[in-house]
């Protein structure tokens, strides 16, 4: 079965610390993606990125950074420079297929909340 | 910002009444979902539509059910509340494809059930 586990349930760091963020996945597919959402304070959950199984280079996205290794399973996203906005909770997902032509189903790991303090 | 509504946004009920939450979409999008989220698990996928009147059940469906008569509304329905369906309920949308495209979330909805 698949599965995502975000072992960190809370990180709390101190401003301009940086923090990484772990994800482990389990699946038996050869073709999968996978993504990172921001769940802040106010609720809503944000799209950060999505990658495919067959491209592990790494992203950089200004602080944001997500290191992909399928050789252990994971898909860990770094912080560098936290700054306060940055305090969410930070949801890992995977994608399953639910059949040809009927969309995707993503599997959540259970989020990691992060703090980040002045 | 994709254009989801959900309404309500927020809910108290009484065990034993019925609900229905409704999802809304401005972008034309033919995949819809409902997610229920609860501390401890994430996300959880209820029900599932990849076309008008198209419909299937995720992994958490008992007590829910689901229609979808029109490509942009797509409503969920607890037939008889329970308290364990207070949650936080999430609508997404993705434009296509069996699994590559990205779900893009509705601001959700706060259900408590008395």
């Amino acid at each position: 079965a698949q599965k995502v586990t975000q072992a960190q349930t809370e990180i709390s760091v101190v401003e301009k610390e940086d923090v990484t963020l772990d994800c482990v996945y389990e699946t038996r597919d050869t073709t999968y993606y996978l993504f990172w959402y921001k769940q802040p304070p106010s609720g809503e959950l944000v799209f950060l990125i999505r990658r495919n199984s067959f491209d592990e280079q790494n992203e950089i996205s200004g602080r944001y950074s997500w290191n992909f290794q399928k050789s252990t399973s994971s898909f860990n996203f770094t912080i560098t420079a936290s700054q306060v906005v940055d305090s969410a909770v930070y949801f890992c997902a995977l994608s399953e297929a639910m059949g040809w032509n009927q969309g995707g189903k993503l599997i959540f790991g259970q989020g990691t909340e992060l703090s980040v303090k002045p | 910002d994709a254009g989801i509504t959900q309404s309500p946004r927020h809910k108290v009920t009484e065990t034993g009444t019925p609900v229905t939450l409704r999802c809304h979409q401005t972008e034309n999008h033919r995949y819809m979902y409902w997610y229920r989220q609860d501390p401890g698990h994430g996300l959880r996928l209820i029900h599932y539509s990849y076309g008008v009147k198209d419909t299937d059940k995720g992994e958490v469906s008992d007590g829910y059910s689901v229609s979808r008569s029109k490509t942009e509304d797509f409503l969920l329905t607890l037939e008889s509340a329970t308290s364990s369906q207070t949650s936080v309920y999430f609508c997404a949308i993705s434009f296509g494809g069996p699994m590559a495209e990205t779900q893009y979330f509705g601001p959700g909805t706060r259900l408590l059930v008395l």
